[in-house]
């Protein structure tokens, strides 16, 4: 199975601050790797796919880069309603296996 | 819009066996993949398998192997997982996905006696 390692499991951030957050694959998953954001309660939601690919109606604020085995998740400018948890997943064979998570608080 | 739309939360006994239902609306259910997703209290997501309503072809985690089967009814556009064999290990939330890009909102399962 391919092994998706995800940092940091939490993170503090003001209102207006840039935050980054990695994900690194154990094996090439040739951009084969989604983004969700989990708020409590609430199933994941779609921010990223094809490592770099915004799904429809996301905020342009968040964005995701890399190949290989090394990907993020960048939002710029954060906002109170971007409190929640964020997956990476790896959809290029299966089984299909998801990050540790991250959870994003505010400072 | 598409829409997956899960049964309700579940109380059930170790040992016995619990059946979710999973009814998508909002697109062609035959030709898309129905994924299962369990997520355990505090811990991350584990992908369980998929079906493909059109033929009835499934696909399963191993880890999962033995402990969920999956169906699909084509006439009502639903799908079904069924977990056997319960034990408190398998109290978690239950998510069907079409995909990556929509999800149902989720089945609590809790196993206790």
């Amino acid at each position: 199975d391919i092994q998706m390692t995800q940092s940091p499991a939490s993170l503090s951030a003001s209102l207006g601050e840039t935050v980054t957050i990695e994900c690194r694959a154990s094996e090439d998953i040739y951009n084969g790797l989604a983004w969700y954001q989990q708020k409590p309660g609430k199933s994941p939601q779609l921010l990223i796919y094809n490592a770099n690919s915004l799904h429809t109606g996301v905020p342009s604020r968040f964005s995701g880069s890399g190949s290989g085995t090394q990907y993020s998740l960048k939002i710029n400018s954060l906002q109170s309603e971007d409190v929640a948890s964020y997956f990476c997943q790896q959809y290029y064979d299966y089984p299909w296996t998801f990050g540790g998570g991250t959870k994003l608080e505010l400072k | 819009q598409v829409q997956l739309q899960q049964s309700g939360t579940e109380l059930v006994k170790p040992a016995s066996s619990v059946k979710i239902s999973c009814k998508a609306s909002g697109y062609t259910f035959t030709s898309n993949y129905m994924h299962w997703i369990r997520q355990q209290p505090g811990n991350g997501l584990e992908w369980i398998g998929w079906i493909y309503p059109g033929n009835g072809n499934t696909k399963y985690n191993q880890k999962f192997d033995g402990k969920a089967t999956l169906t699909a009814d084509k006439s009502s556009s639903t799908a079904y997982m069924q977990l056997s064999s319960l034990t408190s290990e398998d109290s978690a939330v239950y998510f069907c996905a079409r995909g990556t890009r929509t999800w149902g909102q989720g089945t609590l399962v809790t196993v206790s006696s």
